[in-house]
C-alpha cells in the first residue's frame, strides 16, 4: 500500500515562473518529510526537508509547505530555472523502533522551458 | 572518489547467471541501504545495514543476497533472477540511520 503519493507524473513550467509540486500521504505518524531531486543517470540528491512540527521551510528558491490536517505537502520553486528540470521525489519518514524508514513517492518529472 | 559510487552502472544478465552489485561510500557514514526503483514506481527499500549489521530486510526474495563486509562497502549478490527484477538498483548511505540519505548513481539491471 503506497503511503506517499505524487499524483502528477509530470509538470511543465516556463523559465522564471513558479513550479509547484504536490505530495499527499496517508500515515499521520510520519514525522519528517524530504524532497529529493534526480537527474538522469544520477542518484537522487537531497533538496530540502521539513519536520512535522513546522508548516514551512525555506532554502533559497525552494520552499516546502506542510499541511498536516490535509496530509499534504508541496514544494515551490521560484523562479524556475532550466537546471531545475529533473525528477522530484517526495519522501516521508516513519519512525519505527529506533530508526526511521523513508517512504518515497513515485516522482514528478519537471521540465522548465525557456 | 567522493560520495557514493556504484559498479557496474549497467548490467545485463540471464536468469541463470550469478552477478554482484557493488556500492562504496566515501562519506564516513555507518549505515547503508539498497533500494529498487522500477519504472514509474516509488523507490522500494530492500535492505538496511547499520554498523555492518542488517537491521531491515523488507521481505525481499532470497535470490537477492546482501553483504556488508565493512561500513564503507555494500554488495548485492544476484542469482536466478526473473525478468521482473529488471530495474534501477540504488545504494545509499547515511550517518546513524538519519533521515538524510546520500544516493549513488545506481545500477541499471536488465534480466533476460
Amino acid at each position: 500500500d503506497q503511503q506517499v503519493k505524487q499524483n502528477s507524473p509530470s509538470l511543465s513550467v516556463q523559465e522564471g515562473r513558479i513550479s509547484i509540486l504536490n505530495c499527499d500521504y496517508t500515515n499521520s505518524m510520519f514525522d519528517y518529510f524530504l524532497w529529493y531531486k534526480k537527474y538522469p543517470a544520477e542518484g537522487p540528491t537531497f533538496l530540502i526537508s521539513i519536520s512535522s512540527i513546522k508548516d514551512k521551510n525555506e532554502d533559497g528558491r525552494f520552499t516546502v509547505f506542510l499541511n498536516k490536517s490535509a496530509k499534504h505537502l508541496s514544494l515551490h520553486i521560484v523562479p524556475s530555472q532550466p537546471g531545475d528540470s529533473a525528477v522530484y521525489f517526495c519522501a516521508a519518514n516513519l519512525r519505527t523502533d529506533s530508526w526511521g524508514k523513508l517512504q518515497f513517492g513515485a516522482g514528478t518529472q519537471v521540465v522548465v522551458t525557456p | 572518489e567522493t560520495g557514493v559510487t556504484q559498479t557496474p552502472r549497467h548490467l545485463v544478465m540471464g536468469m541463470t547467471n550469478k552477478k554482484s552489485l557493488k556500492c562504496e561510500q566515501h562519506l564516513g557514514h555507518n549505515a547503508m541501504y539498497w533500494y529498487k526503483q522500477s519504472a514509474k514506481k516509488p523507490l522500494e527499500l530492500m535492505f538496511v545495514y547499520s554498523l555492518e549489521e542488517r537491521v531491515e530486510n523488507n521481505s525481499v526474495p532470497s535470490r537477492f543476497s546482501p553483504e556488508c563486509p565493512n561500513s564503507s562497502h555494500l554488495f548485492l549478490h544476484l542469482h536466478t533472477l526473473q525478468p521482473e527484477d529488471s530495474a534501477l538498483y540504488l545504494c545509499a548511505s547515511s550517518q546513524d540511520l538519519s533521515y538524510e540519505q546520500f544516493f549513488g548513481p545506481g545500477t541499471r539491471l536488465t534480466v533476460l
